[in-house]
C-alpha cells in the first residue's frame, strides 16, 4: 500500500492562481485525481488521468505531475472554487485506492 | 446519466453489522468497465476508501477494514451492498458508493449523495 500527502491548507486571493500538491509513491505509477468537495456536499471530480476535465469543470483547473508529486493547478481563482480538495490514485499493489488527506482553499 | 443513491439504517449499535445498499438509475454494475466502492468520510475529517466489487464478484478492501468488511453485488437488481461487522463509534462516518472507472486510467466519476451512519447504543 502506500499514502498520499497533501498540505492541510491553502488561501489565493479572487483571481489568482494557486497550486495545491500531492505526493505518494504511488504517483511515479499512476496518475493523480483530483476532487473537490463543498460542505454538504459529495465530491466531485475535477481532474483526472493526464490534465482530463471532466465535462462542465472549468478550464481555469488543470493537473500536472512529475516523479512523486501531482499538483492541482487553479488559474483566476474564483470565490465558487473555496472547498476542499482531495487527490487519490490507485495504490502501488494496484488493487487498493488511496486519498490524500485533503487540502482546504481559501479564497480571499 | 447514471446516478447512485445509498440506502440503509442511520444508526447502527456497537458490536453490530452496519449494511448499506447502492442502487445504480440508468446503468449496469456488469461489465469490465467498472469498480464499485464504497467510501467513507468520518466528520470533519477526510475520506477513507473502503473497497470495491468487480466484474464477476472479485473484491478489494482497505488492508485496515478487511476483516471487517465484505461488499458484494446483485447485478438483477442493479445494486451493490457494503457489511461492516462488530462496528464501534469510530466506524460513525458519511458513507458513499461511487464508480470507479477503468479505462486506462483509474477516477471516480459518480457518486452516491452519501448517507450518515451513526454508531451508538
Amino acid at each position: 500500500s502506500s499514502e498520499l500527502t497533501q498540505g492541510p491548507a491553502v488561501s489565493v486571493a479572487l483571481g489568482q492562481t494557486v497550486r495545491i500538491t500531492c505526493q505518494g509513491d504511488s504517483l511515479r505509477r499512476y496518475y493523480a485525481n483530483w476532487y473537490q468537495q463543498k460542505p454538504g456536499q459529495a465530491p466531485l471530480l475535477v481532474i483526472y488521468g493526464r490534465n482530463k476535465r471532466p465535462s462542465g469543470i472549468p478550464d481555469r483547473f488543470s493537473g500536472s505531475g512529475s516523479g512523486n508529486t501531482a499538483s492541482l493547478t487553479i488559474t483566476g481563482a474564483q470565490a465558487e472554487d473555496e472547498a476542499d480538495y482531495y487527490c487519490s490514485s490507485r495504490d502501488t499493489t494496484d488493487d487498493h485506492v488511496v486519498f490524500g488527506g485533503g487540502t482546504i482553499l481559501t479564497v480571499l | 446519466q447514471v446516478q447512485l443513491q445509498e440506502s440503509g439504517p442511520g444508526l447502527v449499535k456497537p458490536s453490530e453489522t452496519l449494511s448499506l445498499t447502492c442502487t445504480v438509475s440508468d446503468g449496469s454494475v456488469t461489465g469490465s468497465d467498472y469498480f464499485w466502492s464504497w467510501i467513507r468520510q468520518t466528520p470533519g475529517k477526510g475520506l477513507q476508501w473502503i473497497g470495491y466489487v468487480y466484474y464477476g464478484g472479485s473484491t478489494s478492501y482497505n488492508p485496515s477494514l478487511k476483516s471487517r468488511v465484505s461488499i458484494s453485488v446483485d447485478s438483477s437488481k442493479r445494486q451493490f451492498s457494503l457489511t461492516l461487522r462488530s462496528v464501534t463509534a469510530a466506524d460513525t462516518a458519511i458513507y458513499y458508493c461511487a464508480r470507479e472507472v477503468s479505462s486506462g486510467w483509474y477516477y471516480f466519476d459518480r457518486w452516491g449523495q452519501g448517507t450518515l451512519v451513526t454508531v451508538s447504543s
